[in-house]
């Protein structure tokens, strides 16, 4: 089945720094979407990005869906930034998920 | 639009117990799923439903039955519950069977002892 690789596993940055998510994937996909999972546990949509470029304040996403990798790029971080950041694409109706990038972001 | 909702949130069992998870969606959505997240994972997916009537399983079903009555619920239900069960459990509904963002619901924290 499609596996999916998220780098690096962990990330330690000061407020007010910038970072780059990497997310790869072994196979073709119709649908690659980026979830920010907050210290309580709760789920929240960042991008639907099966291709191209999208932005969203501070955050922006990138996917080259023929070579198979997707960044997501956060700018001027926030200690609210802080949480798991995971990416997730569909194969067989189902999301298959990597393993996440833990961020934790110090005031 | 309450989007997809959850309940219970939070829920302790004893080993062999039954107990069912709720999950609704008010978006008209066809394709509703539900995964579980254990402890420094990702999510992986039990059942899924394309439509009312229609289920199907995913990567980790045994354990877990579904049903799909109405577009709008679709819920879990453990029938003897196990401690492997221990899990945060999130349900997620999308417009359509592929290619759709989908959205989740704020998850169940279930304890099985």
């Amino acid at each position: 089945g499609i596996q999916v690789e998220q780098s690096p596993p962990d990330l330690i940055l000061q407020e007010g720094a910038n970072s780059t998510l990497r997310c790869n994937f072994s196979d073709s996909v119709n649908n690659l979407q980026w979830f920010h999972q907050n210290p309580w546990g709760q789920l929240i949509n960042l991008f639907y990005i099966p291709s191209g470029t999208k932005q969203n304040g501070r955050l922006s996403a990138t996917t080259v869906a023929t070579e198979r990798y997707s960044l997501l790029y956060i700018s001027s971080s926030q200690t609210t930034d802080s949480g798991v950041y995971f990416c997730a694409v569909e194969s067989n109706y189902q999301l298959i998920w990597g393993a996440g990038t833990k961020l934790i972001i110090k005031p | 639009n309450a989007g997809v909702t959850q309940t219970p949130k939070f829920q302790v069992l004893k080993t062999g117990q039954s107990m069912t998870l709720q999950c609704a969606q008010d978006m008209n959505h066809e394709y509703m799923s539900w995964y579980r997240q254990d402890p420094g994972m990702g999510l992986r997916l039990i059942h899924y439903s394309v439509g009312a009537g229609i289920t199907d399983q995913g990567e980790v079903p045994n354990g877990y039955n579904v049903s799909r009555s109405t577009t709008e619920d679709f819920p879990l239900r453990l029938l003897s519950a196990a401690p492997s069960q221990t899990s945060v459990y999130f349900c997620a509904s999308s417009r359509g069977t592929s290619g759709f963002e989908q959205y989740f619901g704020p998850g169940t924290r279930l304890t099985v002892t």
